[in-house]
C-alpha cells in the first residue's frame, strides 16, 4: 500500500531541546511539504522540496531546518529556536506540476513538557 | 495575514441537510481551488477540487459552486450524514508556485443523527 508514514505519532520536548520529525513515502512523489496546523489557523506551509538536494521555505520557516537527502525521505527539525513549538505537523507530498493534489500523512503531535 | 478567508468556523446540521461553507480570496493569480476534508487524529485529504474556467463541479454529494467575478467559492455537502463529520479546508494556489497552497482556517461540521 502507498502512503506517507509520520513518525514518532505523539513527541515531547523540553526546553531547549531539538526533535526531529521523520516522514517517508514511497508513493514515488518528488515533491514533499511541511505544514504546521494550530487550532482555528488552517494549515501553513514551513518548507517544501520539489527535488532531491533542494528545498525553499515556506510562510514560517523560522526555527526550522529540513533535509532532502532521499526522495523517499524528507525530515523536520523543531529547534530550540522555535519558541512555540506546541503544534501538529503534518507532511504531504505530490507529483511535481501545476495543481497536483497533495497527499497528507496522519501527522506528528508535538508538546512541550 | 490570511490569503483564504473561511466561513463559518464550526456548523451544526441534522442529518440529511445540507451543509454549505464559504470561501474568499483576494489573489486574482490563484487559478486552483481545492477543498480537503481531515477527520480527528488524521491527515486531510483531497475531497474536491476546481478551476476558475467553471463556475460548478459536482462529485457525488459534494459540489464546488465558484464566482469568479466575487472571488468567492463554497462547498455545499447534499444530504449530510453523521460520516461527513469532520474539518474541511480550502485552499487555493497559483500556477508555477511549485504547489504551494494557501489554506482557509478550516471549518468544524457536525452532521447529528
Amino acid at each position: 500500500d502507498g502512503g506517507i508514514t509520520q513518525s514518532p505519532k505523539y513527541l515531547f520536548r523540553k526546553e531547549g531541546q531539538n526533535v526531529t520529525l521523520s516522514c517517508e513515502q514511497n508513493l514515488n512523489h518528488d515533491a514533499m511539504y511541511w505544514y504546521r496546523q494550530d487550532p482555528g489557523q488552517g494549515l501553513r506551509l514551513i518548507y517544501y522540496s520539489q527535488i532531491v538536494n533542494d528545498f525553499q521555505k515556506g510562510d514560517i520557516a523560522e526555527g526550522y531546518s529540513v533535509s532532502r537527502e532521499k526522495k523517499e525521505s524528507f525530515p523536520l527539525t523543531v529547534t530550540s529556536a522555535q519558541k512555540n513549538p506546541t503544534a501538529f505537523y503534518l507532511c504531504a507530498s505530490s507529483f511535481t506540476g501545476s495543481h497536483q493534489p497533495q497527499h497528507f500523512g496522519d501527522g506528528t503531535r508535538l508538546s512541550i513538557l | 495575514q490570511q490569503q483564504v478567508k473561511q466561513s463559518p468556523q464550526s456548523l451544526i446540521v441534522q442529518k440529511g441537510g445540507i451543509s454549505i461553507i464559504n470561501c474568499a480570496y483576494e489573489n486574482t493569480a490563484f487559478d486552483y481551488f481545492p477543498w480537503y476534508q481531515q477527520f480527528p487524529g488524521k491527515g486531510p485529504a483531497l475531497l474536491i477540487a476546481i478551476r476558475p474556467d467553471v463556475s460548478e463541479k459536482k462529485e457525488g454529494r459534494f459540489t464546488i459552486s465558484f464566482n469568479k467575478s466575487a472571488k468567492q467559492f463554497s462547498l455545499h455537502i447534499m444530504d449530510s450524514q453523521p460520516g461527513d463529520s469532520a474539518t474541511y479546508f480550502c485552499a487555493a494556489s497559483k500556477r508555477n508556485s511549485w504547489g504551494k497552497l494557501q489554506f482557509g482556517a478550516g471549518t468544524q461540521v457536525v452532521v447529528t443523527p
